[in-house]
């Protein structure tokens, strides 16, 4: 069974530090995508980043990095230089064979001035 | 910007009535999902379909049926709405093209079943 799982269902960050938005996934699928997305006040889902099951070099874009860890089964996003236009909802998904997209709770991310 | 519009944007309905919500895709992709987001539930997946015709279930299908006749429309039918499907709900599309496309979104449809 496809799971992911954040555990952080909220997090302060203050404006200009950095920040770690933790996600775990399970699959036995021997490919995969990993993504993040982010959900502002408004509704839309914004897509941030991507990381293959087989790439050997961590995502950046930006100021977004995914901090992927394949033997721990984790897919951590990092901002750096937090802003106050950060203030969201992050989820983490996973896309396996079957092309389904699995997505996680959800972590509320607030940046204080 | 990829092309998904859904209809309605907002809908309140009484309990036991059908609702049809309607999501529209001009860029051609095969797949097609319905979610629903629920405070502390993320986004569930509820149908999708890998083709015209083509659906299957996902982790919160009862109550739910879907019906794609062309490539661009996807339908979501409630068949008796009840308060428990009081939710947003997202449609998503992507391409053929293995697990590194993302999946992209409409605006979302805010339901309320009183």
């Amino acid at each position: 069974a496809q799971k992911i799982t954040q555990t952080q269902p909220g997090m302060f960050v203050q404006e200009k530090e950095a920040v770690t938005l933790d996600c775990t996934y399970d699959t036995s699928d021997p490919s995969y995508g990993l993504f993040w997305y982010k959900q502002p006040s408004s509704g839309e889902m914004i897509f941030l980043i991507y990381q293959g099951s087989y790439d050997q070099q961590n995502a950046t874009e930006g100021r977004y990095s995914l901090n992927f860890q394949k033997a721990r089964k984790s897919a951590n996003l990092v901002i750096s230089a937090s802003q106050l236009g950060d203030s969201a909802m992050y989820f983490c998904a996973m896309q396996s064979t079957g092309n389904q997209f699995y997505f996680g709770t959800g972590t509320s991310l607030t940046v204080i001035p | 910007d990829a092309g998904i519009t859904q209809s309605p944007r907002h809908k309140v309905t009484e309990t036991g009535t059908p609702v049809t919500l309607r999501c529209h895709q001009t860029e051609n992709h095969r797949y097609m999902y319905w979610y629903r987001q629920d405070p502390g539930h993320g986004l569930r997946l509820i149908h999708y379909s890998y083709g015209v015709k083509d659906t299957d279930k996902g982790e919160v299908s009862d109550g739910y049926s879907v019906s794609r006749s062309k490539t661009e429309d996807f339908l979501l039918t409630l068949e008796s709405a009840t308060s428990s499907q009081t939710s947003v709900y997202f449609c998503a599309t992507n391409t053929d093209q293995g697990v590194d496309t993302e999946a992209f979104f409409g605006q979302g449809t805010r339901l309320t079943v009183v």
